[in-house]
């Protein structure tokens, strides 16, 4: 399967625990974003990755979460000290390096922090 | 800022029925593309079409057409002679050409498709 790969895909965790989730984008792909998703809601942009470089972040990026992408291959993103509010569908996706094509998304890992 | 917005949170029609979702934009941007997902209950977003912002010709692909209109910075996806396959969330989504975080998406909040037998 070439497509983009997440791991896990469903995470239960206690409030107050660190939980590191796995991306693993298309082989030729240069590009990965991650994504957050609520229920009944649109993805919206957490960070993005131009090979191993972190070019933006969103305000929605608390100082708890952080992403890396070493060597430009997987990514890992990381929440510190879980809280409810981060429940939430973490989406995973990837693009080639032109601006004009369209970005392929992982299946997800749904977080439920209890 | 730029903004997406899709007002039909749900449709429901029987099969074979067309169906159309509505998608309104905003960016400052004069150069950006606009692109339709499809998210069934598995969770994976499937891209199905995109658009950028200097042709406004409408195409069709196999059921799926769309109707891009700069003037009233909207782009309508519909879906012809539906499936119950179809039922799906639908979003819509835009990102600027130019800029540096590649394609990053403003995604809209979404329609609920369902397509009943």
């Amino acid at each position: 399967d070439t497509g983009v790969s997440q791991d896990p895909r469903h995470k239960i965790t206690k409030r107050g625990q660190n939980v590191t989730f796995r991306c693993d984008p298309i082989s030729e792909h240069n590009r990965l974003y991650w994504y957050r998703q609520t229920l009944g809601q649109g993805p919206e942009f957490l960070t993005y990755f131009q090979n191993e470089a972190q070019l933006e972040k969103s305000r929605l990026l608390s100082d708890r979460f952080s992403a890396e992408r070493p060597k430009g291959s997987f990514s890992t993103l990381e929440i510190q000290r879980t809280e409810q509010g981060d429940s939430a569908m973490y989406l995973c996706a990837s693009s080639s390096g032109t601006s004009d094509t369209e970005a392929f998304f992982g299946q997800g890992t749904r977080l439920t922090v209890v | 800022a730029q903004k997406v917005t899709q007002a039909q949170t749900e449709i429901s029609v029987v099969e074979k029925e067309d169906v159309t979702l509505d998608c309104v934009y905003e960016t400052r941007d004069t150069t950006y593309y606009l692109f339709w997902y499809k998210q069934p209950p598995s969770g994976e977003l499937v891209f199905l079409i995109r658009r950028n912002s200097f042709d406004e010709q409408n195409e069709i692909s196999g059921r799926y057409s769309w109707n891009f209109q700069k003037s009233t910075s909207s782009f309508n996806f519909t879906i012809t002679a539906s499936q119950v396959v179809d039922s799906a969330v639908y979003f819509c989504a835009l990102s600027e050409a130019l800029r540096a975080a590649g394609n990053k998406l403003t995604f809209g909040g979404g329609t609920r498709v369902l397509v009943k037998p």
